[in-house]
C-alpha cells in the first residue's frame, strides 16, 4: 500500500529564517508530487508540482520554491520566510498513469513569528 | 487561480438527517473528487467519478458526476457526529494536458446529536 509523510507536523519560525518541509511518499514509483497551502479556514493553493525528478512547475510567484531530489521526495524551501507564509502545507500525490485519484499527506502547521 | 463553487458555505444538521452538497465549475471536467478534511488534518479522499452521469457510493455517501461534466454532487446518508468537517471537490481534466486539480471553496458540516 501507498504512504504519504510529512515532517515537521509543526514549526514555528521567525521572519526571515530559511524553511525546508519535506514530503516523502512510499508504496509507488514515478508519482506526480504536489505542494498545496491552506490559510485558515480557506480552501486549497496550489503551489508547485512535479511529475518527476528534478521537474517543478511553479503555479504563484512567491517566497517559495520546490526542489525533486529523488523520485519520492518532494521539498518546499524558502530563504526567508514572510509572516504571510504561515499556513497549513499540504503534500499530495497522483500515480501517474493509473486514474486520477490525489492523496494528501498529513501536512505540516507553519506559524512565521 | 480558479476555484469551484460549493454550496452550501456551511450547514448545521441534525444528527440522523441527510446531507446533500454541490460543487459547479464553469469548465468541463471528466474526473470529480470528493474529499473530508477534518481539523488539523490532510483531506481524506471519500469518492472518485469518472464518468458523466455515474453514480458512486461509499458506505453512506454517495457522489454522482454531473450529465453536464460541469458539476457535481455528494449525499450524506443518516449524518452521525465523525462527519463534521469540511467537505471538498475537486475536478480534473485530463484531456487538456494539465497536472492540475481544481478545489472547491468548501462546505463545512456541523451535526447536532
Amino acid at each position: 500500500s501507498q504512504t504519504i509523510h510529512q515532517w515537521p507536523a509543526t514549526l514555528v519560525q521567525p521572519v526571515g529564517s530559511p524553511l525546508s518541509l519535506e514530503c516523502t511518499v512510499e508504496g509507488t514509483s514515478n508519482p506526480n508530487l504536489y505542494w498545496y497551502r491552506q490559510a485558515a479556514g480557506r480552501g486549497l493553493q496550489l503551489l508547485f508540482y512535479s511529475v518527476g525528478i528534478g521537474q517543478i512547475s511553479s503555479e504563484v510567484p512567491q517566497n517559495l520554491s520546490a526542489s525533486r531530489p529523488q523520485d519520492r521526495q518532494f521539498i518546499l524551501s524558502s530563504k526567508k520566510l514572510l509572516l504571510s507564509d504561515s499556513g497549513f502545507y499540504l503534500c499530495a500525490w497522483r500515480w501517474a498513469g493509473r486514474g486520477y485519484e490525489q492523496y494528501f499527506g498529513p501536512g505540516t502547521r507553519l506559524t512565521v513569528t | 487561480g480558479q476555484q469551484l463553487n460549493q454550496s452550501p458555505q456551511s450547514m448545521f444538521i441534525q444528527e440522523g438527517e441527510d446531507v446533500s452538497m454541490n460543487c459547479t465549475s464553469s469548465s468541463i471536467f471528466n474526473t470529480w473528487l470528493w474529499y473530508k478534511q477534518d481539523p488539523g488534518e490532510g483531506p481524506v479522499l471519500l469518492i472518485a467519478l469518472y464518468k458523466a452521469g455515474e453514480l458512486t457510493s461509499n458506505g453512506r455517501l454517495t457522489a454522482q458526476f454531473g450529465i453536464t461534466r460541469k458539476d457535481s454532487f455528494l449525499n450524506i446518508s443518516a449524518s452521525i457526529p465523525s462527519d463534521v468537517g469540511i467537505y471538498f471537490c475537486a475536478g480534473h481534466d485530463s484531456t487538456s494536458g494539465t497536472y492540475k486539480y481544481i478545489f472547491g471553496t468548501g462546505t463545512r458540516l456541523k451535526v447536532l446529536a
